[in-house]
């Protein structure tokens, strides 16, 4: 069966630091990636979404960036963190031949710049 | 552009009381529509799916939801909530490649 990981599932770091998140799927290939933040009154965006290995949208102009080096594993990453990129992070994945409509998601990280 | 709109930030009902959250989209043809839940703190849930055919789709969890064309309306009911309900509900649309979420709607339930 498929399963998707995430971690950490907590993270507390200054501005100015950099960052990495780090999301790993198993039991699939070729999967729909997608990076989503969610703060506190905004709902959930969307802020990459990858269809494979190095292809990268961005939905949001911001201090992050995404990669993704391998099939299953999707990164995102800021060089330096600021306080407004504070929020829940959640990775999800999609199988082409399932259908949007089955998005799995991750446990999430709650991040906290201070 | 496709995209979804949940009108209500915040519900609030009692224990055994009926539910209906509201969520209205906007969609070039006849859309495919999505009801996720998120339990504090983790990730989201498929509740049910909308493709075609029957208006009126069944969830788990007793949800459902009634797509109204005429309305652009896919809301999500439940005839008698209960404590563990307690959640942050997204209506959702599909993009090119991507889901696009509603910002949701936080229920609290009174005992």
């Amino acid at each position: 069966s498929q399963t998707i990981h995430q971690w950490p599932a907590t993270l507390v770091q200054p501005v100015g630091s950099p960052l990495s998140l780090e999301c790993t799927v198993e039991g699939t290939s070729n999967p729909n990636l997608y990076w989503y933040r969610q703060a506190a009154g905004r709902g959930l965006q969307l802020l990459f979404y990858s269809v494979g290995i190095g292809q990268i949208s961005s939905e949001v102009p911001q201090n992050l960036s995404a990669s993704r080096p391998q099939d299953r594993q999707f990164i995102l990453s800021s060089k330096k963190l600021l306080l407004s990129d504070s929020g829940f992070y959640l990775c999800a994945w999609t199988g082409r031949r399932q259908g949007l409509e089955k998005l799995f998601f991750g446990s999430g990280t709650q991040l906290s710049v201070l | 552009a496709q995209s979804v709109t949940q009108p209500d930030i915040h519900i609030t009902v009692s224990e055994g009381a009926s539910l209906e959250l509201r969520c209205n989209y906007s969609y070039g043809a006849t859309p495919y529509l999505f009801w996720y839940v998120q339990s504090p703190g983790q990730g989201l849930q498929l509740l049910l799916k909308y493709f075609s055919g029957d208006t009126l789709v069944q969830g788990i969890k007793g949800f459902e939801a009634e797509f109204k064309r005429s309305q652009s309306s896919f809301n999500l009911r439940k005839p008698s909530v209960h404590w563990s309900d307690a959640a942050e509900y997204f209506c959702a649309v599909p993009g090119d490649d991507k889901i696009i979420f509603g910002k949701g709607t936080r229920l609290h339930i009174l005992p």
